[in-house]
């Protein structure tokens, strides 16, 4: 099993759509999350970290659920600059090397 | 602003050359790291860093070194370049300050072709 496994892409929708992307992580140490944007051919940038409560930057609203080791993005009313390959990252714990985990990555194609 | 400066974005070497990949961040972050990038495989982990002269080894060191002289400078070294290590470089930094650590900020990347 994969560390950090997220939904295959690519997803196309239509501008106004609304479109939720998911990921699993398989570490239950895990304690800091966060999904990470990049365009193509960039680097990758921090969209927004992940909260327990679950937390909301304007169109874009983050869920963590820690018993079934998920994490899920939602975007509403999709842009065409929503364009991008979004990352779901989750950190291992110090004793575990204190690393940043990287899923692959699901990429959005918002059309007019 | 957190500014991240890989020293080339993109570059091209022979099989067998020494090649160096210079990575510089602007906010004193303790944590540097590099990784690659490559379709399919995402981000993987090279050699990562919490300080000036200490490194880890990643999930994929093999034919990899790195450098940590100075705090702000992080250093890739390929010793003797092979083709599969054509690929998308990225360093990254981050802070350990609490609140903030794990966020990490990435360099634009150095796409590295090897012939």
């Amino acid at each position: 099993r994969k560390e950090v496994e997220q939904d295959p892409g690519p997803f196309n929708v239509p501008e106004g759509a609304t479109v939720a992307f998911n990921c699993t992580y398989s570490n239950s140490a895990s304690q800091s999350f966060f999904w990470y944007r990049q365009d193509c051919r960039k680097e990758p940038k921090l969209l927004m970290s992940v909260y327990s409560s679950g937390n909301e930057d304007g169109r874009f609203t983050a869920q963590l659920n820690r018993a079934s080791q998920y994490i899920s993005l939602l975007i509403r009313d999709s842009k065409l600059s929503d364009s991008a390959t979004y990352l779901c990252v989750v950190n291992f714990p110090y004793n575990q090397g204190g690393k940043l985990i990287f899923g692959q990555g699901t990429e959005l194609s918002v059309k007019p | 602003d957190v500014k991240v400066t890989q020293s080339s974005r993109y570059l091209v070497k022979r099989t067998g050359e020494k090649v160096f990949l210079e990575c510089v961040q602007d906010m004193d972050h303790e944590n540097m790291f590099w990784y690659r990038q490559d379709p399919g495989l995402g981000l993987r982990l090279i050699y990562f860093s919490y300080d000036v002269k200490m490194k880890e080894k990643g999930d994929i060191p093999e034919g990899y070194s790195v450098s940590r002289e100075k705090k702000e400078r992080f250093s890739l070294i390929l010793e003797s370049a092979s083709t599969n290590q054509t690929s998308m470089y990225l360093c990254a930094s981050s802070p350990i300050k609490t609140g903030q650590k794990n966020i990490q900020y990435f360099g634009a990347g150095t796409r590295l072709s090897v012939l």
